[in-house]
């Protein structure tokens, strides 16, 4: 079975400066995408930045980016010029196809704090 | 506005009742998803649906039931069984097409227990 690990349960990053968030995961497919969501403390959930496995590419979102290493399983973010706005819960999560279906699977997640 | 509501944004539970959460979207997304939010743990799947009149156990279904008789609607009941109801519960959905692979939320809903 797919599972998301996300080691770090809590970050903090000065502001205006750079950090980078952990996030590995299992599987034994060769096609899926990967997720970064925010979740403010309004408690909405909001997709930051995904990644094709087939694309090489790591995407980026303005100052939101990825490394993504498929060997080592293994899909970072990183945020550059961090403020105040930034902090939250960020959940890394993975597109499966199980049993016919697509099915989400989430890490438990990485608070950041930003300090001013 | 395209997006997805949930309601209400909190509810309370006395002992023994069932509760039902609303969920809608206008984004004519064929796939919803519950999930339910607990603190420190990550997003766990609770059912899940792909089309209508169809839906599927997630993860931990026992103590839920869920019903998909519109393709906008998706609501989920949180019967007597459910010992343990009081957490976050999101809603989601997704489109079932090439290029649709990104999950979209609702801003949630909190159920709490009296």
């Amino acid at each position: 079975a797919q599972t998301v690990t996300q080691s770090q349960p809590e970050m903090s990053v000065q502001e205006a400066e750079t950090v980078t968030l952990s996030c590995t995961y299992d599987t034994s497919e060769s096609d899926y995408y990967l997720f970064w969501y925010k979740q403010p403390p309004s408690r909405q959930m909001i997709l930051v930045i995904r990644q094709e496995a087939y694309k090489q590419q790591n995407a980026t979102e303005n100052r939101f980016s990825v490394n993504f290493q498929k060997a080592a399983k293994s899909f970072s973010l990183k945020i550059s010029d961090s403020q105040l706005g930034d902090a939250a819960m960020y959940f890394c999560a993975y597109r499966s196809w199980t049993s016919g279906t697509y099915k989400y699977i989430f890490g438990t997640g990485t608070r950041l704090k930003v300090l001013a | 506005d395209g997006g997805i509501t949930q309601s209400p944004k909190y509810l309370f539970r006395k002992e023994g009742q069932n509760v039902t959460l609303s969920c809608e979207q206008n984004l004519n997304h064929d796939a919803m998803y519950w999930y339910r939010q607990d603190p420190g743990q990550g997003l766990r799947l609770i059912y899940y649906s792909q089309i209508v009149n169809d839906f599927q156990k997630g993860d931990i279904a026992e103590g839920y039931s869920v019903s998909r008789e519109k393709k906008e609607s998706f609501p989920l009941t949180v019967t007597s069984a459910q010992k343990n109801p009081t957490a976050f519960y999101l809603c989601a959905s997704s489109p079932w097409t090439s290029g649709g692979e990104t999950q979209y939320f609702g801003p949630g809903t909190r159920l709490l227990v009296l």
